[in-house]
Parts: C-alpha cells; structure tokens; sequence
C-alpha cells in the first residue's frame, strides 16, 4: 500500500530538542519531494519545506529557515523533521506530504505540544 | 502576500451547488496551477483537484475547479452532507519558490 506513516503525538517543554518522522511505502521513496506542512489550532496550511530524497536536497520557506531542519534517509525510507529548541509557538499538527505539482500523498499528522 | 486569499466560510443545503473563491497574484496563480485539499473534521487534508480541473481517482464528479487569470474556483454540486469539511487552495509562488496555501474555507451543510 502505498502510504506516509508518521511517528506519534509529542508534549515537550520550551527549549527541548525534537526530531519528528515520516516513513514512506509502496512507492520509489527516492524519486519524490518530500514536504512539510504546519497546522496551528484551528488556523490553515503552512508549507515549511521540502526534502528530495533522492540526493537529500532542501528547499526552505523563510519563514521557516533556520527554525527547523528537514532531512531524509533514503536507506529506511523515512523523511524527518526536527528542532533543537522548541517554542511554545511551535505547538501545532504537523502533517508531511508527498509534493510533485501537488501534496498528492499524506500523513496522518503528528501533534506537537510545547508547554512547561 | 502570504496566503491566497479564501473566503472563510460558506454554505449550503443538500443538493445545492456552492462555489468557493480563490484569489492570487501573477506569482502563483496567475502563472501556475491551482490545487485544491479537502480536510475533514479531525483528519489530515487529501488531495480533491490538481492541475486547476483535474480530479484524482476517486473524486466524486460533483467536485470541480477552474481558474480564470489570478483567481480560482472549487465547484460543489449535488452538496451532500459529509461535504461538510474545510477546503484550501493551493498554487506555486515565485516568489515563495514553493505552494501557497489559501487561508482556508469551512464549508458547512445545512
């Protein structure tokens, strides 16, 4: 099955480090953009970044550069995201998305809580 | 400009046909194709058009979108219940260098 499988819902505090993930089947996990897309309580969509596993490429919104790292392993097939000090703006869903023209695959979401 | 600009509510009763707006620049709509994502209440978004008209397997005809120089329009016919959800366009932005996101509209079924 063809799917984006991510790791589950975290409560951190402020200043701690996290590093979220997004594992890939059914499909050539090299040759796709892999894209992250922030959700804050009820607000839109966000685009943070992509990563392209295929020679780990990185593409950043400003918005977002230098707040997150985006990564991939191509050898287990899993896209990440991560931070080294967390802010309690950063409390949100975060969902990674398969991106050719358009998030044509996604996660189910993984909810990070930041809070002391 | 950082979101597409969405109106952000509309509704309808069932088996009305309702249209959601969808307005840009010459950045990102004006110059590439327009998206659109059906979020759920509770779940993650999916895919409901791509490439301005195109619908994915599975998507009902009922749904469908155009787009007209710098703006864009998700067409619901038929609306049914569990239409009920938020809906997001989406384009490139140049200027981004990546997707632009509306600002979302929640779409509530009479």
């Amino acid at each position: 099955e063809v799917q984006l499988v991510q790791s589950g819902a975290e409560v951190k505090k402020p200043g701690e480090s996290l590093k979220i993930s997004c594992q890939s089947s059914g499909y050539s996990f090299a040759s796709y953009w892999i894209g992250w897309v922030r959700q804050m309580p009820g607000k839109g969509l966000e685009w943070m970044g992509n990563v392209y596993p295929g020679d780990s490429d990185t593409r950043y919104n400003p918005s977002f550069q230098g707040q997150v790292t985006i990564s991939a392993d191509r050898s287990i097939t899993t896209a990440y995201l991560q931070w080294s000090s967390l802010k309690a703006s950063d409390t949100a869903m975060y969902y990674c998305a398969r991106h050719t023209t358009h998030f044509d695959l996604w996660g189910q979401g993984t909810l990070v809580t930041v809070s002391s | 400009q950082s979101v597409l600009t969405q109106p952000p509510s509309a509704s309808g009763t069932p088996g009305q046909r309702v249209t959601i707006s969808c307005s840009g620049s010459s950045s990102n709509i004006g110059s590439h194709t327009v998206n659109w994502y059906q979020q759920l209440p509770g779940t993650a978004p999916n895919l409901l058009i791509y490439g301005d008209n195109q619908r994915p397997s599975g998507v009902p005809d009922r749904f469908s979108g155009s787009k007209s120089g710098t703006s864009a329009s998700l067409a619901i016919s038929g609306l049914q219940s569990e239409d009920e959800a938020d809906y997001f366009c989406a384009a490139w932005d140049d200027r981004l260098n990546g997707p632009l996101f509306g600002g979302g509209t929640k779409l509530t079924v009479l």
